[in-house]
């Protein structure tokens, strides 16, 4: 059965850095969504992206968020100047179609800032 | 903005019981809720999307219903098993593309 792929696993990165999650989508979907959860807390949605743009974010997608399909397969987050606060495990999501359809969920990547 | 609240937030049940899980929002103008198992440490599998024009959906044991005038779903999980246990999630999808997640309902089935 087809699944969402996510690497890293685990990321561990320093205060400040800059770093990429990837997310590779089920092959026909799309719509792609990224999530976190911070450890204890509920899964909070960042961002929706479908057609190569942004279609929503929420509050939390500052301007140091950032993601891209660069090669049309990889789904890409980018966080330009991590902060301790961003320690979290992050999830991607892909989808058919857009309203009404299933999000599937990728195993997630846990990002700890140092 | 969309609240979702899961009751309990925790439930010890022994194998071979029925038992429900409740999920509750406080905006009915959703375009469907899904519901999720999460095992620790992993990803997010789906169980079963009900859209907002149905009442209920079923696979297998696995039975949920929504009341959208109400704000209210529940989760029935019928002969429980130790396999169930894990982290319930009911998520509803508002207008555009956002999720709202409860915080969950954390299930063990005792052999």
């Amino acid at each position: 059965e087809p699944e969402v792929t996510q690497t890293p696993s685990h990321q561990v990165t320093q205060m400040g850095q800059e770093v990429i999650l990837r997310c590779v989508p089920i092959s026909n979907h799309l719509y792609f969504y990224w999530y976190r959860q911070i450890l204890g807390q509920k899964v909070e949605f960042l961002v929706s992206f479908y057609n190569n743009e942004i279609s929503e974010k929420s509050e939390i997608f500052d301007d140091q968020f950032s993601v891209e399909r660069p090669d049309g397969s990889n789904f890409t987050l980018k966080i330009r100047s991590t902060k301790l606060e961003d320690s979290a495990m992050y999830f991607c999501a892909t989808g058919l179609a857009g309203l009404g359809n299933e999000q599937f969920f990728g195993p997630g990547t846990r990002l700890t800032v140092l | 903005k969309q609240e979702v609240t899961q009751i309990p937030a925790a439930l010890s049940v022994p194998e071979g019981e029925n038992l429900v899980l409740n999920c509750s929002f406080t905006d009915s103008a959703i375009y469907n809720l899904q519901w999720f198992r999460q095992d620790p440490g992993k990803g997010l599998t789906s169980l079963l999307l009900i859209q907002s024009s149905q009442r209920e959906q079923t696979s297998g044991r696995l039975n949920a219903s929504l009341d959208k005038s109400s704000g209210r779903s529940t989760l029935y999980i019928a002969a429980s098993q130790p396999g169930d246990s894990a982290t319930y999630l009911c998520a509803v999808r508002v207008t555009g593309n956002q999720f709202y997640f409860g915080t969950g309902t954390s299930l063990t089935v005792i052999p």
